[in-house]
């Protein structure tokens, strides 16, 4: 069974431009949750979709924002980017709301100049 | 809220010793563990998760942890360290119940050195 598969891989923007992150689950998989990780920050948790709805939110401006399909592949997208927002941007996917384990993908470098 | 320590960001250990990376955990209730490591340039592979069942838990690539709640700990071991192993390693800690997010902690970077 194929992976998590993130698309682009890597992606240059500079400030103030917008951008969007392409995610698609494990074939089955109804929850994909988004993460950024950063030297300085870490881990951090952006948001969770489950059947199409945002089910949980990290503590991101409203600059960041995603979405859910019917088929459970998801988007994220970032406006006006800053500086800041240089990261490695990391989905990961689960079976149900319930199970255990998420599953993650390779990511996407997003560096803005 | 839940959280997560990592004791020490980076361990150094030869090739065949033991490998030992701390994880402690705060949760108000019992919670999920998991550990995951993470190759330059790739995301995270799961590498074992305790979800209250045994707690002694096997995960891939040798390595295993022990869930010792009285120590609020979850531990990750290895017997002999490999080459392969070097990597950064995240502890990570959840809620058992929907829609509840990871929190990880800053990771371990494992060096191995022949």
């Amino acid at each position: 069974k194929a992976g998590v598969t993130q698309t682009p891989r890597y992606l240059i923007k500079t400030r103030g431009q917008q951008v969007t992150l392409s995610c698609s689950p494990i074939s089955g998989h109804r929850s994909v949750s988004w993460y950024q990780q950063t030297p300085g920050q870490g881990l951090q948790f952006l948001f969770e979709y489950f059947s199409e709805t945002q089910r949980n939110k990290g503590n991101f401006p409203g600059r960041f924002s995603g979405r859910q399909f019917s088929n459970s592949r998801s988007e994220m997208n970032v406006s006006t980017l800053e500086l800041g927002d240089s990261a490695l941007y990391l989905c990961a996917s689960s079976l149900e709301e319930f199970s255990p384990s998420q599953y993650f993908g390779p990511g996407t470098r997003l560096t803005v100049l | 809220a839940q959280s997560v320590t990592q004791l020490g960001s980076h361990v150094s250990v030869s090739e065949g010793a033991l490998v030992l990376l701390r994880c402690n955990y705060s949760s108000s209730v019992p919670p999920y563990l998991f550990w995951y490591v993470q190759y330059p340039n790739q995301g995270l592979q799961l590498l074992l998760k305790y979800t209250s069942a045994a707690t002694l838990v096997k995960g891939i690539n040798g390595f295993e942890a022990e869930f010792k709640k009285s120590e609020t700990s979850f531990h990750l071991t290895k017997p002999s360290a490999h080459m392969s192993d070097a990597a950064e390693y995240f502890c990570a800690v959840r809620i058992p119940t929907g829609f509840q997010k990871l929190v990880f902690g800053t990771g371990t970077r494992l060096l191995v050195s022949p």
